[in-house]
């Protein structure tokens, strides 16, 4: 299985409060993303990464930020989080873009009260 | 716009008897299409790779066709075993995008003994 460790597993918490979900991997692969999976919506891309301090924006960004300031961790910030974030947070790497594969963390189950 | 559809349904099938999963897409000029299987509680795990020049991949039990003309990719496990009950994703990454692979939203198998 690829190193990829998602912490914490589980997090309840308050709508307002900021909260980070981080990714960490022990691959050395360039390419990291986050995504959320909510029933009836499947996998969707929030932001990721091609490098140290490279980063870009995916479908469904807004509420979210991210930083990758070393190759293998990638952190997933909720300013201020709202309801609408209450998902499942899925990390994922991949050696490079193009035909490589995804490998993905077990998740983060987050619970916005 | 583009759609990824699975079937929403789950599908019901006997142990020993080959499962066929469909992937339909349109609006997409697909470079290759991956398949994952993702069990309760953990994230997806990669199958499969067919690139759009492609007709069929097989591994072990595994078979995937990639009909372009039709816009749809099936996937087949034969002899199938409780063990196999999951949900499968399929994926597409288009030409001449950022080749990240955009998600359908899964097929549940269950294959009753």
């Amino acid at each position: 299985d690829a190193g990829i460790t998602q912490s914490p597993r589980h997090k309840v918490t308050e709508t307002g409060t900021p909260v980070t979900l981080r990714c960490h991997q022990t691959e050395n692969h360039r390419y990291m993303y986050w995504y959320r999976q909510d029933p009836g919506h499947g996998l969707r891309l929030i932001h990721y990464s091609y490098g140290v301090k490279d980063t870009d924006k995916g479908e469904v960004s807004d509420g979210y930020s991210v930083s990758r300031s070393k190759t293998e961790d990638f952190l997933l910030t909720l300013e201020s989080a709202t309801s609408s974030q209450t998902s499942v947070y899925f990390c994922a790497i991949s050696a490079s873009e193009g035909h490589q594969p995804q490998h993905f963390g077990d998740g983060t189950r987050l619970s916005i009260l | 716009s583009q759609k990824i559809e699975q079937n929403s349904e789950a599908l019901n099938i006997q142990e020993g008897k080959t499962a066929t999963l469909t992937c339909n897409y349109t609006n997409y000029s697909p470079a290759y299409l991956q398949w994952y299987r993702q069990d309760p509680g953990r994230g997806p795990v990669f199958l499969l790779l067919i690139r759009e020049n492609e007709k069929e991949k097989r591994k072990e039990r595994l078979k995937v066709t990639f009909d372009t003309t039709l816009k749809q990719s099936l996937f087949h496990i034969t002899a199938s075993q409780p063990a196999d009950s999951a949900t499968y994703l399929c994926a597409l990454v288009s030409s001449g995008g950022s080749y990240i692979p955009t998600f359908g939203r899964g097929t549940s198998l269950i294959v009753h003994p």
